[in-house]
């Protein structure tokens, strides 16, 4: 098993551009999640899913769209980046408890 | 106030030494509770769950204590092998497993 994968490692973006993250999972989990992780803070949920066809908003959702067409795909899709968008993301999946398996991460920084 | 808060360390110890990190969280209908490890520039693993009856794990042990609402993790015997950040982590949810809110994390560097 391949785990949570991610890509890119890393993106250098101009303010402004779209991109989209890519997660794939290969451990058939229900739920997946995006988070980012900045200096000084805790990793925070920007959005979330319980399966395919439903996602959610975590606790800082804006500026990014999810969708979840597959149990095993779960991409983050950047609409038009800015720099307070600079940060590490990394997705993570879950079968039916909290404990969550980590992707690699993206380095994302936007200038 | 932030929902997990910890001492963000550094903490710098020889090998061998025993270390103690603590925890706070603000909501107390939290339901579960966990310690993540974290390498420098790699992706958060769990280290151990956090039973309201403590828990040990080799040289690592748990405790929670709800009525003051703050979670704690020993390390005995700490090896150079245990350099990295613990990210406490706390489920506030009863419904919804996928909200996890992190602490910043605790840095521990073992040094010979």
């Amino acid at each position: 098993n391949a785990g949570v994968t991610q890509t890119p490692k890393f993106q250098v973006l101009k303010t402004g551009q779209s991109m989209t993250l890519q997660c794939a999972q290969d451990m058939n989990h229900e739920y997946m999640s995006w988070y980012r992780q900045d200096p000084g803070m805790g990793l925070r949920l920007i959005h979330y899913s319980v399966g395919a066809g439903i996602t959610d908003q975590g606790e800082v959702p804006n500026g990014y769209n999810v969708s979840r067409s597959t149990t095993e795909d779960f991409p983050l899709r950047l609409l038009s980046a800015a720099p307070s968008q600079t940060s590490v993301y990394f997705c993570a999946s879950s079968r039916d408890g909290p404990e969550q398996y980590f992707g690699p991460g993206t380095r994302l920084t936007v200038t | 106030r932030k929902e997990v808060e910890q001492d963000p360390g550094p903490f710098n110890v020889p090998e061998g030494a025993t270390v103690a990190f603590n925890c706070t969280y603000s909501n107390s209908a939290s339901q579960s509770f966990f310690w993540y490890r974290q390498d420098c520039r790699k992706e958060p693993k769990l280290l151990m769950s956090v039973y309201s009856s403590g828990n040990e794990d080799g040289r690592f042990t748990a405790q929670l204590n709800r009525a003051s609402q703050y979670i704690s993790l020993l390390i005995r015997d700490s090896k150079l092998s245990d350099s990295a950040t613990y990210l406490c982590v706390v489920n506030p949810s009863f419904y919804n497993n996928n909200d996890m809110r992190f602490g910043a994390g605790t840095r521990l560097t073992v040094k010979p």
